[in-house]
């Protein structure tokens, strides 16, 4: 089946430590998001890429980076300097949309923790 | 509005009940409003992409409105059952310095009870 996978579905840090949370995708899309979610919060978006090779920022990047090698793959790393990476982290891909009309497709999440 | 607003927070409501939830989102530089459900242990499933004012989109019994002048979306389900208990979640452009992204509401957790 098409979708997107994201693993683990929980992992934990330790202080000082970075991570990398996986994203894969097998519906050919060529833009990928990383998704942030917090208690009481919408979900705000950490980076994003239109294509292999690129990315952007979103609006709360810092203490994260991302590459996009592979179409396929888009993996997110939460380094120390993430100083409150608890959280629910969600991966999206979509058809590329310069115009923001084209539905994202969303993984199951992977929720992080500090030991 | 600057951000992207939904409203109820939560809703209960009881099996065979219609309701409707409301998505505000800043008019200007307007794209596309998109809704998603969100179902427990699930990841967000996309329900409508809308994009131009006075467009109505419809899914089985759920259906939605836009009014892009006035910077509100309706989400309507008719006959709600036990399986439309979810988090309905809006989103919006938003045109930032950054450019142009989808923001997110912090959705409408429904729950259909017997």
């Amino acid at each position: 089946d098409g979708g997107i996978t994201q693993s683990p579905k929980y992992l934990f840090r330790k202080e000082g430590q970075n991570v990398t949370l996986s994203c894969e995708q097998n519906l050919n899309h060529d833009a990928m998001y990383w998704y942030r979610q917090d208690p009481g919060q919408g979900l705000r978006l950490i980076y994003y890429s239109q294509i292999v090779n690129d990315f952007q920022k979103g609006d709360i990047a810092e203490g994260y980076s991302v590459s996009r090698e592979k179409k396929e793959s888009f993996p997110l790393t939460v380094t120390s300097a993430q100083k409150n990476p608890t959280a629910f982290y969600l991966c999206a891909s979509s058809i590329l949309d310069v115009l923001n009309n084209q539905p994202q497709h969303f993984g199951d999440g992977t929720r992080l923790s500090i030991l | 509005i600057l951000n992207v607003e939904q409203s109820p927070q939560s809703l209960h409501v009881q099996e065979g009940d219609s309701t409707n939830f409301t998505c505000s989102f800043p008019s200007s530089n307007f794209y596309a409003l998109h809704w998603y459900r969100w179902e427990t242990a699930k990841s967000p499933e996309a329900l409508f992409v809308m994009t131009l004012n006075g467009d109505e989109k419809k899914k089985g019994r759920i259906s939605a409105t836009l009014n892009t002048k006035e910077g509100y979306s309706y989400l309507y389900i008719k006959g709600s059952q036990p399986e439309d208990s979810a988090t309905y979640l809006c989103a919006s452009n938003i045109l930032t310095g950054g450019g142009n992204k989808l923001t997110f509401g912090t959705g409408t957790q429904l729950k259909v009870e017997l």
